[in-house]
């Protein structure tokens, strides 16, 4: 049970920015929000997390609502390497993360 | 960053065989590594969580005897496929996680091992 609910797919164009939302409303208050994606093939790769704060890197911003039901992780300029499967995840107390299907996204020049 | 590497990236076997697969923390140590496998067009399934000098906790419906862990050090778990078989064939994922200075530290994944058993 992955605990987090994701649209299966997103479409983006190349230098756009990409919102990408993540329910997970049966959150506790010592959960974390992990954002990773993967490319085909590959090991997933970290891209954010945080507790309760926005939070911001060098590849993205995470933006988590204020009753921490939700979250979003937003690209802020797209490009065709950010396609791959984005993953939402809520790492609990006992820190093990559980993937759930994530999200498709293509990205079109 | 903190660099997890897998190895072998990939690997060919007759059923009935062994294989082992190494995953390595190279700047960083790592109590605590997690191997997961993956089939086609999933989403990756925790097996085991690798606990240096202990045992390794299995999730349920892994089987302990067919997926065999060893973390022997700080840099190092390994995961042998015992007495491999058609349906192993799978991709298979470390991750470890970095010490944090202050919160929760992300995990950090190896590239993977595809396996497939002939």
């Amino acid at each position: 049970d992955a605990k987090t609910t994701q649209p299966n797919s997103m479409e983006s164009n190349e230098e756009e920015p990409v919102h990408l939302p993540c329910n997970h409303s049966t959150i506790s208050g010592t959960d974390y929000i992990h954002w990773y994606r993967q490319l085909p093939s590959q090991g997933p790769e970290y891209v954010i997390h945080g507790l309760t704060s926005n939070v911001n890197n060098r590849m993205a911003s995470l933006a988590i609502a204020e009753d921490r039901k939700s979250s979003t992780l937003i690209l802020h300029r797209a490009t065709l390497r950010d396609a791959a499967v984005y993953y939402c995840i809520r790492e609990g107390s006992n820190y093990k993360l559980t993937f759930g299907k994530g999200t498709l996204l293509t990205v079109n020049p | 960053g903190a660099v997890v590497s897998q190895h072998p990236s990939w690997v060919i076997c007759k059923s009935g065989t062994s294989v082992k697969i190494e995953c390595r923390s190279l700047d960083f140590q790592a109590t605590t590594m997690f191997w997961y496998r993956q089939f086609p067009k999933q989403s990756l399934m925790l097996m085991a969580t690798s606990n240096e000098g202990s045992k390794a906790t299995y999730e349920q419906g892994v089987e302990k005897d067919k997926f065999l862990i060893n973390h022997a050090s700080l840099t190092l778990s390994t995961l042998t496929v015992t007495s491999a078989h058609p349906e192993d064939s799978s991709f298979y994922i470390c991750s470890a996680r970095a010490p944090a200075t202050g919160g929760r530290s992300p995990l950090h994944f190896g590239n993977g091992t595809r396996l497939t058993v002939t």
